[in-house]
């Protein structure tokens, strides 16, 4: 089992450069999330989808895009990077529900100069 | 709104001593909760949860137990392993489904 799946695992950028992180899963999971984990604040929601075409903003979103054309996959854009987005990004996905598990990717390490 | 906070690290403890990590919420409505563990270069995975009040979720020796009345999930071993070294995060799932975390401790177990 893929479980989720996300590409690539490091990254380094140039203040002002786009890039795409991909986040793909494999159990039919109609929920997918972005988050980023910072020191001492433990992992913040960026954005996230109940469904193929629906999207909607979390807590930190400004600087990012998202869209989700299939169940399957989940990318996140980072429109002009700065130095303010260097951080660690995990994508999860899990069934709807009250007490549902969410399934977590390996994280992309992202470092933006 | 939704937020969880969750006891301060480093935490550092020997072999099979006893690990309490707090955890206290605010929520509206009946949220789940969690704890999620995760270990050096690895993603979150899932280590227990309680879906309602009184609940108590286990896995691996570890348990929590849902405390509606004190908003509380603190997490407990009675017998750490240094296996166990990983970084520890709270969660609840309100009924909006945006998972919150609380800032995660991070537990060093020396042999």
């Amino acid at each position: 089992n893929a479980g989720v799946t996300q590409t690539p695992k490091f990254q380094v950028l140039k203040t002002g450069q786009s890039m795409t992180l991909q986040c793909a899963q494999d159990m039919n999971h109609e929920y997918m999330s972005w988050y980023r984990q910072d020191p001492g604040m433990g992992l913040r929601l960026i954005h996230y989808s109940v469904g193929a075409g629906i999207t909607d903003q979390g807590e930190v979103p400004n600087g990012y895009n998202v869209s989700r054309s299939t169940t399957e996959d989940f990318p996140l854009r980072l429109l002009s990077a700065a130095p303010s987005q260097t951080s660690v990004y995990f994508c999860a996905s899990s069934r709807q529900g009250g007490n549902t598990e969410a399934f977590f990717g390996q994280g992309t390490r992202l470092t933006v100069v | 709104g939704n937020s969880v906070t969750q006891m301060e690290g480093p935490v550092t403890l020997s072999e099979e001593a006893f690990l309490t990590i707090n955890c206290t919420y605010t929520a509206t409505g009946y949220p789940s909760l969690f704890w999620y563990v995760q270990y050096p270069g690895e993603g979150l995975q899932l280590l227990l949860k309680a879906t309602k009040a009184d609940d108590k979720g286990s896995n691996k020796g570890f348990e929590a137990t849902y405390r509606k009345e004190t908003t509380s999930f603190h997490l407990e071993k009675g017998s750490v392993q240094v296996s166990d070294s990983a970084v520890y995060f709270c969660a609840l799932l309100p009924n909006d489904y945006k998972l919150s975390f609380g800032a995660g401790t991070t537990v060093t177990v020396r042999a």
